[in-house]
C-alpha cells in the first residue's frame, strides 16, 4: 500500500508569484483534502475534493485554488502568493464513508520572500 | 467557529513518568482523532475515537472520548524519549463527505532519558 506523496519538498517563491504543489493520495483512498499549517500552530483546512469536485472549503481567499483528477490526485494553486502564505502545506487523504480518518502526506514547505 | 484548545501547551518530563494532556471544546464532534507530529513531517494518525466514553489503548498511550463527546484525554504510561513529539488532537463533525478536521495548536512533548 502506497502512503500520500507530496511533491515539491521544498519551494521558494516570491511574493506576488503564482504556485503549484501536488499531491498522491494513498491507494484506493477517493478524498483528497489541503491544509495549510503556520509554524507553532495546528493545520487549517483549506478545502477537500472529493469525486473531482470542491466538497467543503475553510477561510481561505479564492487566490487557493485546487484540482482533483480522476486517479484522485490532487493539485492545491496559490495566486498572488504574499507574505503570510509561507507555511507547510499538507495533504491528506481518506475514503469516504470514513472521511474523518485522514492519511497525511510529509507537507510542502513553502517559503515567499 | 469551533474550536479545540490543548493543554498544556509544552510539557518536559523525565523518562518513564506519567502524563496526560487534554483536548477541550464547546462544540460536539461526531469523531475526535489524535495525531503526533515530527518537526518537517507530516501528522500520523494514533487513534480516532467516535463514541462517547470510549476509551481507546494504544501500547502505553490511553485516549478517552467525553461523554458528550465535546472533548479528549491522552494518558502516556512511562513516557520514552521516542514519545517527543507535537501532539494534535483534530475533531470532525460528520465521517462522510465535507469531513474538514478542526485541529488545536497542539501540545509539545518533550521526554529526556
Amino acid at each position: 500500500e502506497t502512503g500520500v506523496t507530496q511533491s515539491p519538498t521544498h519551494l521558494i517563491k516570491t511574493r506576488g508569484q503564482q504556485v503549484t504543489l501536488r499531491c498522491s493520495s494513498q491507494s484506493g483512498h477517493n478524498t483528497v483534502s489541503w491544509y495549510q499549517q503556520a509554524l507553532g500552530q495546528g493545520p487549517q483546512f483549506i478545502f477537500q475534493y472529493y469525486r473531482e469536485e470542491e466538497n467543503g472549503r475553510g477561510n481561505f481567499p479564492p487566490r487557493f485554488s485546487g484540482l482533483q483528477f480522476p486517479n484522485y490526485s490532487s493539485e492545491l494553486n496559490v495566486n498572488a502568493l504574499e507574505l503570510d502564505d509561507s507555511a507547510l502545506y499538507l495533504c491528506a487523504s481518506s475514503l469516504i464513508p470514513l472521511a474523518h480518518e485522514q492519511f497525511f502526506g510529509p507537507g510542502t514547505r513553502l517559503t515567499v520572500l | 467557529t469551533q474550536l479545540l484548545e490543548q493543554s498544556p501547551q509544552f510539557l518536559s518530563i523525565q523518562e518513564g513518568e506519567n502524563l496526560t494532556v487534554y483536548c477541550n471544546s464547546s462544540s460536539v464532534f461526531s469523531s475526535l482523532q489524535w495525531y503526533r507530529q515530527e518537526p518537517g513531517e507530516g501528522p500520523v494518525l494514533l487513534v480516532t475515537v467516535v463514541t462517547g466514553g470510549e476509551v481507546k489503548k494504544l501500547k502505553r498511550l490511553t485516549f478517552q472520548f467525553g461523554d458528550a463527546r465535546k472533548d479528549s484525554s491522552l494518558h502516556i504510561t512511562a513516557a520514552q524519549p521516542g514519545d517527543t513529539g507535537l501532539y494534535l488532537c483534530a475533531g470532525a463533525q460528520s465521517p462522510g463527505a465535507n469531513s474538514k478536521l478542526t485541529f488545536g495548536k497542539g501540545i509539545t512533548l518533550s521526554v529526556r532519558p
